[in-house]
C-alpha cells in the first residue's frame, strides 16, 4: 500500500522556470491537499480539493496553481518560479475535509529556486 | 485566529529518561487534535487524533493526552529510535488544520 505518492523527490529551477509537481494517492480519499514546510514556520497550506473537480485556495496559494487531475491525482504548477518558492513540498490527502479526519502525508519534494 | 504552540523546541534525552512534549492551542470549537512524528528527509507519520478533553492514547512507549487547553506527549523511557521531530496539529473543522512548528527530539544512548 503506497498510500501518498509524490514526484519528483528533487527539483533544481531557475528563477522563472515554470514546473508541476505531482501527487497521487491509493486510499480512495476524497480530499487531497498541498502544503509547503519551511524552518520556523510550520507546515502551511497552499491548495485543497475538498473532493473531485473542487479546488480551494489555503493560506499561502499566490504563485501557485493546481489541478485535481481525478479522485486519485492532485497536482501543483509553479507558473514562473520565485526564490521564494524554495521549500519543501508535501501533499496529503484525507476521507474528507473537516470532522477531525486524519491528514497522511506523502514523502516530500524538496525544491530549489536559484 | 487559530494558533499552535509546541515547547521545548528541542529537547535531548537519555535512554531511558522519560519526559513530556507539550502542545498548546487556540482553536474555536475543536474537532481534532493531531500527532505525528517526522523523521529527517520524510514526510510525517501519523501517531494520534484526540477529539476531547481528558482522551488519551497510547501506542509503544507514547502516550498523548488532551486538556481543554493544551495537549501532552509523553514518552517514557525512550529508545534512540524514538529521535524525530514530533508535530502537534489542530482543526476546528472545514480545511484548516493549523499546525506547531515541532519539537526536535533526540535521544542519547
Amino acid at each position: 500500500n503506497a498510500g501518498v505518492t509524490q514526484t519528483p523527490k528533487f527539483q533544481v529551477l531557475k528563477t522563472g522556470q515554470s514546473m508541476t509537481l505531482q501527487c497521487a494517492q491509493d486510499m480512495n480519499h476524497n480530499s487531497m491537499y498541498w502544503y509547503r514546510q519551511d524552518p520556523g514556520m510550520g507546515l502551511r497550506l497552499i491548495y485543497y480539493s475538498a473532493s473531485e473537480g473542487t479546488t480551494d485556495k489555503g493560506e499561502v496559494p499566490n504563485g501557485y496553481n493546481v489541478s485535481r487531475l481525478n479522485k486519485r491525482e492532485f497536482s501543483l504548477r509553479l507558473e514562473s518560479a520565485a526564490p521564494s518558492q524554495t521549500s519543501v513540498y508535501f501533499c496529503a490527502s484525507s476521507e474528507a475535509p473537516g470532522y477531525g479526519n486524519t491528514i497522511y502525508f506523502g514523502e516530500g519534494s524538496w525544491l530549489t529556486v536559484v | 485566529e487559530d494558533q499552535v504552540t509546541q515547547s521545548p523546541e528541542a529537547l535531548r534525552l537519555q535512554e531511558g529518561e522519560s519526559s513530556s512534549l507539550n502542545c498548546s492551542y487556540t482553536v474555536s470549537g475543536l474537532r481534532g487534535l493531531f500527532w505525528y512524528r517526522q523523521d529527517p528527509g520524510k514526510g510525517p507519520e501519523f501517531l494520534f487524533t484526540l477529539y476531547s478533553a481528558g482522551e488519551e492514547k497510547e501506542k509503544e512507549r507514547l502516550k498523548a493526552t488532551l486538556t481543554k487547553k493544551e495537549s501532552f506527549l509523553h514518552i517514557t523511557a525512550p529508545k534512540p529510535e524514538d529521535s524525530a521531530t514530533y508535530l502537534c496539529a489542530a482543526t476546528g473543522g472545514g480545511n484548516k488544520l493549523t499546525f506547531g512548528t515541532g519539537t526536535q527530539l533526540k535521544v542519547e544512548l
